[in-house]
């Protein structure tokens, strides 16, 4: 248990289908954060929202919509995906998303998308 | 340009031994560095950071970070098969922030009994 549960686990949906993943925080933390990690690849930095506001967003194509409604809840909107899309995505969160020592980003656990 | 340079492995060690994982940066202006581990089908999970030259021990953990050669590496003595896993290098570059963390792709440690 991380403190950072994702849903669904798994996923696997059709390019011309509307999902969503879900992420949410139990840790009091007022920064989240979306990453994508593909085989092969470096992790990648998607969306970070601070206080509910979306502070930074990584040239991500717009089939891929966040959500944050309150500092413990972050949603990823999928529609219109390609089959390279297929990844893990990680949701994270930290205290802020300020450098200090001893802060530090959280991951969930992931939710593993297929895209056919 | 922002690049972490990982030996993607697989690196095998005998239980008992020393791993090193070395990874080099292209930054200057990287100031905080981190090391992740990631057990298979799993999240990563921070084990340590480190932020100024030298060494920095944490039980069976060491991080030695060297700026003039853009060089960190983590070393893990007596090492466990538990210790299994692919270990991820990431930095952040001076004056920003947790948004702007690079990630190398990783080197797979496999220690074998």
């Amino acid at each position: 248990e991380t403190g950072v549960t994702q849903t669904p686990r798994h996923l696997v949906m059709g390019m011309t289908n509307k999902k969503s993943l879900k992420c949410e925080q139990h840790l009091g933390h007022n920064a989240m954060y979306w990453y994508k990690q593909s085989a092969k690849k470096p992790l990648e930095l998607m969306f970070v929202y601070s206080l509910e506001e979306r502070v930074e967003n990584n040239s991500v194509p717009s089939r891929f919509s966040p959500e944050c409604p309150n500092s413990s809840h972050l949603f990823l909107h999928l529609h219109t995906l390609q089959p390279e899309d297929s990844a893990l995505y990680l949701c994270a969160s930290s205290q802020d998303y300020s450098v200090q020592s001893g802060n530090t980003i959280y991951f969930g656990e992931g939710s593993w998308l297929t895209v056919v | 340009q922002k690049e972490v340079e990982q030996n993607s492995g697989p690196l095998s060690v005998p239980e008992g031994a020393i791993a090193s994982l070395n990874c080099t940066y292209s930054d200057r202006g990287s100031q905080s560095f981190f090391w992740y581990r990631q057990y298979s089908g799993k999240s990563p999970e921070l084990i340590m950071s480190i932020y100024s030259n030298g060494d920095k021990e944490d039980g069976r953990f060491t991080a030695q970070l060297n700026k003039a050669s853009q060089y960190v590496s983590l070393l893990i003595r007596d090492s466990q098969p538990s210790d299994s896993a692919t270990y991820l290098c990431a930095y952040i570059t001076r004056g920003s922030t947790l948004g702007r963390l690079y990630f190398g792709r990783g080197t797979q440690l496999t220690v074998w009994p």
